[in-house]
């Protein structure tokens, strides 16, 4: 079975700063990992995904994932946050092609001008 | 590419009421699509999965008698909530996956838009 873990149900960060967005995982077989973020009243927006490969995947509006299979985790980042950033992120994982996604609880981003 | 749309976005109907949600994908074809439900400030939960042409697959705890899906073709899924109650009023989101050769993203969920529900 699979399961997330999001560390933080809120953060904030000052526009320019870096944010970090944590996410563990449990798999019994090697995991897919995928970051979605949703903005209010919306549906769910893939960032970037992670199957096999190369373990740092980069993602759409400058966002970046490690899959770090030694600490099953799987952290979001962007080097410098930008107010339209302010969303709710969430890591999901699955067990591979062709199974169901297992969502975290979200995050959810606030930037500060 | 990779569109996926939902009709209504928002309902708002009487207790005893049955109320039809489609999801469309716009782009591409979708054997398998996924019913989600998202409780205010909670993350998605799985409902069902939908498979074009045959019987969908309901997690565990989720009542099919009362949540029917119908995936008539490859681009359509029907989520029909029956006899709907304030309990069921909820955020209703679905997916579909891109399974086709030379997809954008094969096994890649697109997510629709979202369906408010809200019963009185």
């Amino acid at each position: 079975a699979q399961s997330v873990t999001q560390l933080g149900s809120h953060v904030s960060v000052s526009e320019g700063a870096l944010v970090l967005l944590r996410c563990n995982y449990s798999s019994s077989v090697p995991p897919y990992l995928f970051w979605y973020v949703q903005y209010p009243n919306q549906g769910l927006q893939l960032l970037l995904k992670y199957t096999t490969g190369a373990t740092l995947v980069k993602g759409i509006n400058g966002f970046e994932a490690e899959f770090k299979k030694s600490e099953t985790s799987f952290h979001l980042t962007k080097p410098s946050a930008h107010m339209s950033d302010a969303a709710e992120y969430f890591c999901a994982v699955s067990a591979g092609y062709g199974n169901k996604l297992v969502f975290g609880a979200g995050t959810i981003l606030r930037v500060k001008s | 590419g990779a569109v996926v749309s939902q009709h209504p976005s928002r309902v708002i109907c009487k207790s005893g009421t049955s109320v039809k949600i489609e999801c469309r994908s716009l782009d591409f074809q979708a054997t398998t699509m996924f019913w989600y439900r998202q409780f205010p400030k909670q993350s998605l939960m799985l409902m069902a999965t939908s498979n074009e042409g045959s019987k969908a697959t309901y997690e565990q705890g989720v009542e099919k008698d009362k949540f029917l899906i119908n995936h008539a073709s490859l681009t359509l899924s029907t989520l029909t909530v029956t006899s709907a109650h304030p309990e069921d009023s909820s955020f209703y989101i679905c997916s579909a996956r891109d399974e086709t050769s030379g997809g954008l993203e094969p096994d890649t969920q697109y997510f629709g838009p979202g369906t408010r529900l809200t019963v009185l």
